[in-house]
């Protein structure tokens, strides 16, 4: 996978926007950014994917910087139970097989 | 939703003993995953399938072994558990890219 970095931790009041940024200089121009969240340990679950246009759904919205260096997931009202392990991962291409390497992803902790 | 199954959830078991961690699906998904996580710690990928009778070692070397005699069917095995094989193991299936993940099997090796 194309190498992605991610803050350890964040906090978050309830209610209130949570923002959690990715860095992936490295992406090639046909990969994709996926993110998926862990909430303690239970089996990752996918949030959203993009290419290169913002992408919303019913989770969570994908802002894709133009230069698809990084990008920024989204969770507009967030609540205690969105508190979880958010990864951002850019899957190995084609050849690859599409694996996934999660990571340590970003530890959202969202509060009262 | 995806529907993917494992049993069993939770398992302690003895050092020595053979054990099978089941995984099931039932979306006729090709690709097949199985990751491990110990506890707060990153999830490895550990063995993969893209269909039936295929079956790969993954980024983690694992002493486990799995097959995939069925689409639906993705059986992991020890076939003698050790405590260093106390671990969470996850399941996964996926149609293309987008994977979806069972509830997992925490096992206990004493």
């Amino acid at each position: 996978d194309a190498k992605t970095t991610q803050p350890p931790s964040m906090d978050c009041a309830e209610g209130r926007a949570a923002n959690l940024p990715c860095n992936h200089s490295t992406i090639s121009g046909n990969e994709y950014v996926y993110w998926y969240r862990q909430i303690h340990s239970q089996g990752p679950q996918y949030i959203i994917h993009g290419l290169k246009n913002n992408e919303t759904n019913e989770m969570a919205s994908l802002i894709i910087t133009e230069d698809r260096k990084s990008s920024t997931l989204i969770l507009p009202h967030a609540t205690l139970r969105d508190t979880a392990v958010y990864y951002c991962i850019v899957p190995r291409s084609a050849g690859g097989g599409n694996k996934l390497t999660f990571g340590t992803g970003t530890q959202l902790k969202v509060e009262l | 939703e995806a529907d993917i199954y494992q049993t069993p959830r939770y398992l302690v078991i003895g050092t020595g003993k053979k054990i099978t961690l089941e995984c099931s699906q039932t979306m006729g998904h090709d690709k097949m995953y199985w990751y491990q996580q110990d506890p707060g710690m990153e999830l490895h990928l550990i063995h993969y399938s893209y269909g039936v009778n295929s079956t790969e070692k993954g980024d983690l070397s694992s002493e486990s072994t799995v097959s995939r005699i069925r689409t639906e069917h993705f059986p992991l095995t020890l076939e003698s558990a050790r405590p260093s094989h106390t671990s969470q193991y996850l399941c996964a299936s996926s149609p293309g890219v987008k994977q979806y993940f069972g509830p997992g099997t925490r096992l206990t090796v004493t």
